[in-house]
């Protein structure tokens, strides 16, 4: 089965933080996204790496940067945390090619007081 | 663009009960369907999918017909079980380059004894 870990399942930051949210996948997969999941909005695309070093903004970019340094590991950075950033974030991972499903992490619920 | 509708909720529902949670979708181009669940505290897991018009998923006794003519992939159970209650959410990607999901909202279930 494919695993895919986020660092932590609960975390509270200050306003004003750099934060870091960790995730890694251990089937050598392609994709990788970072979504958040807010009430009454579903999920939302944030940032998305096809490979390596490669990034792509998604639907809700702002505030947020991302790394992929190694294949396994996809990180998000909120830059300096701000209030509107509490949220369940989902990381997942996918094979490359059409019809691939993603699967996900167990979710961070971050916290921004 | 592309978008995913589904029908709001909560839907409760009493055990043995018939299930149906509707999905519409709008894609440019011919997207692959997909259902996933959250149960409470986990990540969303891949429920099942269609890849084309009238392909149909099924997982665990859940089913979902691709309808092309009514652009529709409503997710139904014929008895629903207490372990059934989750949110659910439906989702697209496009075939040939669609790296992304595209979700709706989500839909929670309860069912009760």
């Amino acid at each position: 089965d494919v695993k895919v870990t986020q660092s932590s399942r609960y975390l509270v930051k200050r306003t004003g933080e750099k934060v870091f949210l960790e995730c890694v996948q251990d089937m050598d997969h392609e994709n990788m996204f970072w979504y958040r999941q807010d009430p009454g909005l579903g999920l939302r695309l944030i940032y998305f790496s096809y490979d390596v070093k490669m990034k792509e903004k998604g639907d809700i970019p702002e505030g947020y940067s991302v790394s992929r340094e190694k294949k396994e590991r996809f990180s998000l950075i909120l830059e300096s945390a701000s209030t509107n950033q509490t949220s369940m974030y989902l990381c997942a991972s996918r094979n490359a090619g059409s019809n691939q499903p993603q699967h996900f992490g167990d979710g961070t619920r971050l916290s921004i007081l | 663009g592309n978008s995913v509708t589904q029908m709001e909720g909560p839907v409760t529902l009493s055990e043995e009960a018939f299930l149906t949670i509707n999905c519409t979708y709008t894609a440019t181009g011919y997207p692959s369907l997909f259902w996933y669940v959250q149960y409470p505290g986990e990540g969303l897991q891949l429920l099942l999918k269609a890849t084309k018009a009238d392909d149909k998923g099924s997982n665990k006794g859940f089913e979902a017909t691709y309808r092309k003519e009514t652009t529709s992939f409503h997710l139904e159970k014929g008895s629903v079980q207490v372990s059934d209650s989750a949110v659910y959410f439906c989702a697209l990607t496009l075939t040939g380059g669609g790296n992304k999901l595209t979700f709706g909202t989500g839909t929670q279930l309860k069912v009760e004894l």
